[in-house]
């Protein structure tokens, strides 16, 4: 499994546009890259998923260089109920169970 | 259509008794996944079942965790002679039998605490 890694933690303001950096430099050629976000006591909701390039949704974009090794979600003009905790997961598309990482703490603030 | 239903929302059990922890997953999935978070930690994967299978349990621990998923009725992660360090927010997820990978859909978890 590639190992992720991501900032502990983040701040911004309302408004602005938050770019969360995750890096996996041992992806291999089956995995997809995921996010998902968790608000406090609650599941994990799935955001966004992407293998290559830049994929776009209501919700967020992703971009993804063409080694891979890295990628960005990009949340456009941020709210208050945008903070959460944001977890960058490389997925094996052959098997099905997630490995979860700490993922990024995002703080909105006014 | 309705979600991953979770239940109970909370828990209390004291040390030695046994927890029940029910899962039912969205409407036509038809496999579930079980995952549990402690405290300030993410979340860690216990265990994958199909109906009346379990497919991967390499991530619950080898005594007094089990998990079934019966042909009726719902997922049931049981704890027997539950310790204090089994506290934590337990969360299931769920998937259909065909589905992008990476992406399943989480009910809102069962808190386990024990006195």
């Amino acid at each position: 499994l590639a190992k992720t890694t991501q900032p502990i933690s983040m701040d911004s303001y309302e408004g602005q546009e938050v770019n969360i950096t995750c890096s996996h430099n041992n992806i291999a050629t089956n995995d997809y890259i995921t996010w998902y976000q968790q608000f406090p006591s609650q599941g994990p909701r799935f955001i966004i998923q992407g293998y290559k390039t830049k994929v776009t949704n209501e919700v967020a974009s992703l971009f993804i260089p063409a080694d891979r090794k890295s990628s960005t979600l990009s949340l456009p003009r941020v709210s208050l109920s945008d903070t959460a905790v944001y977890y960058c997961l490389v997925v094996d598309g052959r098997y099905s169970t997630l490995t979860f990482g700490k993922g990024t703490m995002l703080l909105v603030s006014p | 259509n309705a979600g991953v239903m979770q239940n109970p929302r909370h828990l209390v059990r004291r040390r030695g008794q046994e927890a029940r922890l029910r899962c039912s997953p969205m409407k036509g999935h038809s496999h579930v996944y079980w995952y549990r978070q402690l405290p300030e930690e993410g979340l860690k994967f216990m265990v994958y079942l199909q109906k009346e299978n379990i497919i991967d349990e390499s991530g619950m621990p080898k005594e007094r965790f089990s998990a079934e998923f019966p042909k009726e009725g719902p997922s049931i992660l049981r704890i027997q002679q539950v310790v204090r360090g089994d506290s934590a927010a337990y969360f299931c997820a769920s998937s259909p039998r065909d589905r992008e990978a990476g992406e399943l859909f989480f009910g809102e978890g069962s808190r386990l605490t024990v006195l």
